[in-house]
């Protein structure tokens, strides 16, 4: 098993610019999630998923885009981008809530000028 | 989500010596406590996790003992080594079953 899979692992984007970070498990894992982390402030979540075709809001979702067509894919839009979403941000999925394990990706560090 | 507060912030330590890393939240009905190790460049790690039927747990040289009463746990970690040097998380699960993580703590263990 691969795990999660995260790309790009690095990117740089230009203020307005937008992108997709693309994030896929093999664990067959039901529930997926995308967190960003910046310095000093932990996980904070942004979106998270389910089941296919269910997704909902986190903490901090705003500028952010998700769809889940799929169970193993969960990719993650940023619209317009802004200096703010400079971050470090991590998928992970779980098989089911409250069950104990996250397996998060390698993270995606992007940086918007 | 939740309110979880971690500290210290940053823990130096003497190799072979204890650090302990204390949380607390705000959520009473909160029943799941895990603890994710990320060290430098790395993907967070689960290292050890409690949940709110117990009030203590080992595993090797890591224990994590929770305080349902006063709302917080805390990790410990015994004759720390170099490579216990990472930043260490905590979160809690709470009503929604959604993780709410702490701020981090950066431990660095002096040789």
């Amino acid at each position: 098993n691969a795990g999660v899979t995260q790309t790009p692992k690095f990117r740089i984007l230009k203020i307005g610019q937008s992108m997709t970070l693309q994030c896929t498990q093999d664990m067959n894992h039901n529930y997926m999630y995308w967190y960003r982390q910046d310095p000093g402030m932990g996980l904070k979540l942004i979106y998270y998923s389910v089941g296919a075709g269910i997704t909902d809001k986190g903490e901090v979702p705003n500028g952010y885009n998700v769809s889940r067509s799929t169970t193993e894919d969960f990719p993650l839009r940023l619209e317009l981008a802004a200096p703010s979403q400079t971050s470090v941000y991590f998928c992970a999925s779980e098989r089911q809530t409250n069950t104990g394990e996250l397996f998060f990706g390698e993270g995606s560090r992007l940086t918007v000028l | 989500g939740e309110n979880v507060e971690q500290h210290p912030s940053t823990l130096s330590v003497q190799e072979g010596d204890s650090a302990v890393i204390k949380c607390t939240y705000s959520d009473s009905a909160s029943n799941y406590f895990p603890w994710y190790k990320q060290e430098l460049g790395k993907r967070p790690q689960l290292i050890i996790d409690i949940r709110s039927n117990v009030g203590e747990k080992k595993d090797q040289r890591i224990a994590v003992t929770l305080n349902k009463t006063a709302k917080h746990f805390s990790l410990h970690i015994t004759e720390t080594q170099p490579e216990d040097s990472a930043v260490y998380f905590c979160a809690v699960s709470s009503s929604d079953y959604k993780l709410s993580f702490g701020a981090g703590t950066t431990v660095t263990v002096r040789a």
